[in-house]
């Protein structure tokens, strides 16, 4: 069964960081593009990064919110994605999900985790 | 970065109505449009990519079109785990951004 499991939330003070992690089963991570999309309390879905396979060569982009302070990863021996999380802001409060993301140039996230709290506070 | 607007921001309706949700971007993305399902305290399902194809597994009743910048998601007879929060998404460029959600509660 294909399934993604995140893991490595917690409550963190400003300006702390935090690892995410999202293991994957039933599918290999580093032959799909992955995503890391965030909902804070109460709102709406943000977008916050993309990992292409390596296939396609391995980049990574992310929203501007979050540009320079966090860096996705993958440990392909382990299956996982990673999001590192530095210099953490209080609007970085959310539950933080992994995606797939399905290639041919569709790139919709036909797969998701259960998601990750992320809490920002002193 | 592209804009995504949805319109309306909640409705109210009653099982077996026919709903349509709108979503509008703010320059052309061409087809590349998803729309996602979201209930409480879970996580997002893709119902919809491309503007108009059926993700496997989902109900028929479920619909998408458009093309540019204006799509449309309808849901042809409402049932009552239709109840959810609904995103679309535009994968035309990166970031990918979200449109707010319309948020469809029952009569």
């Amino acid at each position: 069964e294909e399934q993604l499991v995140e893991s490595g939330g917690g409550l963190v003070q400003p300006g702390g960081s935090l690892r995410l992690s999202c293991a994957a089963s039933g599918f290999t991570v580093s032959s799909n593009h992955m995503s890391w999309v965030r909902q804070a309390p109460g709102k709406g879905l943000e977008w916050v990064s993309v990992i292409y396979s390596d296939g396609s060569g391995g980049s990574a982009y992310y929203a501007d919110s979050v540009k320079g302070r966090f860096t996705v990863s993958r440990d392909n021996s382990k299956n996982t994605l990673y999001l590192q999380m530095n210099s953490l802001r209080a609007e970085d409060t959310a539950v933080y999900y992994c995606a797939r993301v399905r290639g041919g140039g569709i790139d919709a996230c036909d797969m998701w985790g259960q998601g990750t709290m992320v809490t920002v506070s002193a | 970065d592209i804009q995504m607007t949805q319109s309306p921001t909640s409705l109210s309706a009653s099982v077996g109505d026919r709903v349509t949700i709108t979503c509008r971007a703010s320059q052309s993305i061409i087809t590349y449009l998803n729309w996602y399902q979201q209930k409480p305290g879970k996580a997002p399902k893709l119902l919809i990519y491309a503007a108009s194809s059926l993700e496997s597994g989902v109900p028929s009743r479920f619909s998408g079109s458009g093309s540019g910048t204006d799509f449309t998601l309808t849901i042809s007879s409402l049932q009552p785990e239709d109840f959810a929060t609904y995103y679309c998404q535009q994968s035309n460029t990166t970031p990918g951004t979200f449109g707010p959600g319309t948020k469809v509660d029952i009569k």
